[in-house]
């Protein structure tokens, strides 16, 4: 079945160890996003790439940074975590990125910092 | 500013039918979205309403009024399965996502 993959699906690192999360996704979609969502808070969102072009939101935080090697990858990468970065951290897709266009979320990385 | 205002936590019996409300101001629209997530799980797709009126899929409806700025989610026939959280996110001029915190759904047999 075509999906998304969220690798590892737990996660622990120590405060200020760079820590890299992944995304891989058989759909064939355009559109990868990356948000953070906190227990019982709405999902907030940190970036998304249409195709190869990246778009940051403008309150995202410079520790985060994302790559998108190609169409199936996305990667999200944290350079210092510290405690407040504790998280569960969705990836999605879509198909073309219209605004109709449901999102297609994998299940998620719940990220521990210690 | 853009608000979405749902209840936190709704309790229902299973074989019972609820209604999760939600009331959003956001600057222009294009439509809204109703997702469910499980405790620890991904958010699903439920509906997308752009038009006002009821849009029924099986057990699930949602209900859209543009003028008021307000949309429901009908649950019917409850089963404990339905027991997760109920996202309402429409989506803004800028073709944005904008997300509730959603509401905790307890289902009690």
């Amino acid at each position: 079945d075509a999906m998304v993959i969220q690798n590892p699906r737990y996660q622990v690192t120590q405060f200020g160890k760079p820590v890299t999360l992944s995304c891989s996704q058989t759909l064939n979609h355009n559109v990868m996003y990356w948000y953070q969502q906190k227990s019982s808070q709405a999902p907030k969102l940190l970036f998304h790439y249409y195709d190869k072009d990246f778009n940051n939101e403008a309150d995202t935080p410079d520790n985060f940074q994302s790559r998108r090697p190609n169409t199936s990858f996305c990667f999200l990468d944290i350079r210092s975590p510290g405690l407040g970065d504790a998280a569960m951290y969705l990836c999605a897709t879509s198909g073309d990125g219209t605004y109709n266009s449901p999102l297609h979320f994998g299940n998620g990385t719940r990220l521990t910092v210690t | 500013g853009q608000n979405i205002d749902q209840p936190t936590e709704m309790t229902a019996t299973e074989g019972a039918i609820v209604q999760i409300n939600c009331t959003y101001q956001t600057s222009g629209f294009n439509g809204l979205f109703w997702y469910q997530q499980h405790a620890g799980e991904a958010p699903t797709f439920l509906s997308y309403n752009v038009l006002d009126g009821l849009e029924e899929k099986g057990r699930f409806s949602s209900f859209l009024s543009r003028s008021k700025g307000y949309s429901y989610l009908l649950l019917k026939e409850l089963q404990m399965k339905d027991s997760a959280s109920y996202l309402c996110a429409p989506v803004d001029s800028n073709y944005q996502l904008i997300w509730g915190a959603g509401t905790k759904l307890i289902i009690k047999p």
